[in-house]
C-alpha cells in the first residue's frame, strides 16, 4: 500500500519564478492538505482540498493556490516566489470524515535563490 | 487563536537516559493531541495521539498524557536509544481541518 508520495524531491527556482509541486495521496484518502515547514520551524497551515474544491485555507496569500484532480491528487502553485517561500512544502491526506488523522509524504523541498 | 507551546531545543542526553519534552497548547474546546517525529531528510511521522482528557498515548516506548488541567501533553521516554534523536513537534488538531504545530524540539541521543 503506497503512502503519500510528493514530487519533485527538490527544486531549485529563482525569485519572481512560479513553482508547481506534486502529491498523491495515500491509497483510499480523498483529502489533501498542504503545508509549509520553514527551516527550525513547525509546518504552517497552507490550504485544504477535499472533491476538488479548497475547503478551508491559512494565513497564505493568494499566490498559493492548489488544485485536486478526480483521482484525488493534488497540485500546489506558488507565483512570483520570494526568497521566504524556501522551505519543506509538506502534503498530508487522510479521509474526508476522519481529518484529524493526516499522513504526511515526505515533502519537497523548495529554495528560491 | 489556538497555539502550541513546546521546550526549545536541542535535548542532548546519553544512551538509556530519560527523556521528557514539554508542550503546553492553548485551544477553544477540546481539541485532539499529537506527537510527531520528524527524522532527517524526511517528512513527518504519527508517533502517538490522545483524543481527550486524561487519554494517554503511547507508541514505541513513548507516552504522552492529554492534561486538560494543565492544558498540557508532555512526551516521555523511560530509556532513549541513539535512533531516537530526530526532531519532535507537539501538535493540535483545530476546528475540522487542520492541525497547528510547535516549533519543534531536536533531541540528539549520545552513545
Amino acid at each position: 500500500d503506497a503512502g503519500v508520495t510528493q514530487s519533485p524531491t527538490h527544486l531549485i527556482k529563482t525569485r519572481g519564478q512560479q513553482v508547481t509541486l506534486r502529491c498523491s495521496p495515500k491509497s483510499g484518502h480523498d483529502t489533501v492538505s498542504w503545508y509549509q515547514q520553514a527551516l527550525g520551524q513547525g509546518p504552517q497551515f497552507i490550504f485544504q482540498y477535499y472533491e476538488e474544491e479548497e475547503r478551508q485555507r491559512g494565513n497564505f496569500p493568494d499566490r498559493f493556490s492548489g488544485h485536486q484532480f478526480p483521482n484525488y491528487s493534488s497540485e500546489l502553485n506558488v507565483n512570483a516566489l520570494l526568497l521566504g517561500d524556501s522551505a519543506l512544502y509538506l502534503c498530508a491526506s487522510s479521509l474526508a470524515g476522519s481529518t484529524d488523522t493526516q499522513y504526511f509524504g515526505p515533502g519537497t523541498r523548495l529554495t528560491v535563490l | 487563536g489556538d497555539s502550541v507551546t513546546q521546550m526549545e531545543g536541542p535535548v542532548t542526553l546519553s544512551e538509556e537516559a530519560f527523556l521528557t519534552i514539554n508542550c503546553t497548547y492553548t485551544a477553544t474546546g477540546y481539541p485532539s493531541l499529537f506527537w510527531y517525529v520528524q527524522y532527517p531528510g524526511e517528512g513527518l511521522q504519527l508517533l502517538l495521539k490522545a483524543t481527550k482528557a486524561d487519554d494517554k498515548g503511547s507508541n514505541k516506548g513513548f507516552e504522552a498524557t492529554y492534561r486538560k488541567e494543565t492544558t498540557s501533553f508532555h512526551l516521555e521516554k523511560g530509556s532513549v536509544q541513539v535512533s531516537d534523536s530526530a526532531v519532535y513537534f507537539c501538535a493540535l488538531f483545530s476546528g475540522t481541518y487542520k492541525y497547528i504545530f510547535g516549533t519543534g524540539t531536536r533531541l540528539k541521543v549520545l552513545a
